[in-house]
């Protein structure tokens, strides 16, 4: 089944700094790559994606960029602000052929400082 | 707005007794999953369903089952708990459509003694 592996587990940055979450998946029919973000004490919710027909996807001061050769994928978050911290998972998904099922990494604990 | 609830927010329960958590989600989707949540292990999958009557085992079955008897409800159940599976438990739903948003609960934390 599909393997994937998130780094770095804790990340600390200052408030304006840039932060890079980074993932990698072992299945090569995985085609959707969602990340999600989780509160201290709430549920996880979805603030980007991106499908396998596509490299790179920009939202606000998010970013996710996709390298299906190296089979890798990495979340940017630009100018961090302290409501930016928060635990990001990542995902990867077969769609069709795992049942819309997915995997998930294991988490990065992203603390932004003043 | 897309609502996933979950019975309990906390439940204590000794080991061996048989465990019941609850999903309902309001937005008419088939697929329902269940995860655990531990600290380090991220997201595992248990169970999910993609259809009613329909399941299809995770990643890590074992010691769980779940029914799913009517379209927007979907159940885990522990058989005979162990200090082992206290966690926290997460239900989620999506649409079947492929690479679609999937919705999460806002969880229960189960702790057995």
């Amino acid at each position: 089944g599909e393997n994937v592996e998130q780094h770095p587990s804790t990340l600390s940055v200052q408030e304006g700094d840039s932060a890079v979450i980074k993932c990698t998946y072992s299945d090569s029919a995985s085609n959707y790559f969602p990340w999600y973000k989780q509160e201290l004490g709430k549920r996880p919710q979805l603030i980007i994606d991106i499908r396998s027909n596509v490299g790179e996807k920009k939202d606000q001061r998010i970013a996710v960029t996709l390298n299906k050769t190296a089979k890798h994928f990495s979340l940017h978050i630009t100018e961090t602000q302290p409501e930016d911290s928060a635990v990001y998972f990542c995902a990867a998904s077969r769609g069709w052929g795992g049942g819309n099922k997915l995997t998930f990494g294991t988490g990065t604990q992203l603390k932004v400082e003043l | 707005d897309v609502k996933v609830t979950q019975s309990s927010r906390y439940l204590v329960k000794r080991t061996g007794e048989k465990v019941f958590l609850e999903c309902v989600q309001d937005m008419d989707h088939e697929n329902m999953f269940w995860y655990r949540q531990d600290p380090g292990l991220g997201l595992r999958l248990i169970y999910f369903s993609y259809d009613v009557k329909m399941k299809e085992k995770g990643d890590i079955p074992e010691g769980y089952s779940v029914s799913r008897e009517k379209k927007e409800r979907f159940s885990l159940i522990l058989e005979s708990a162990s200090t082992n599976q206290t966690s926290m438990y997460l239900c989620a739903s999506s649409f079947v459509q492929p690479n679609t948003e999937a919705f999460f609960g806002q969880g229960t934390r189960l702790t057995v003694v």
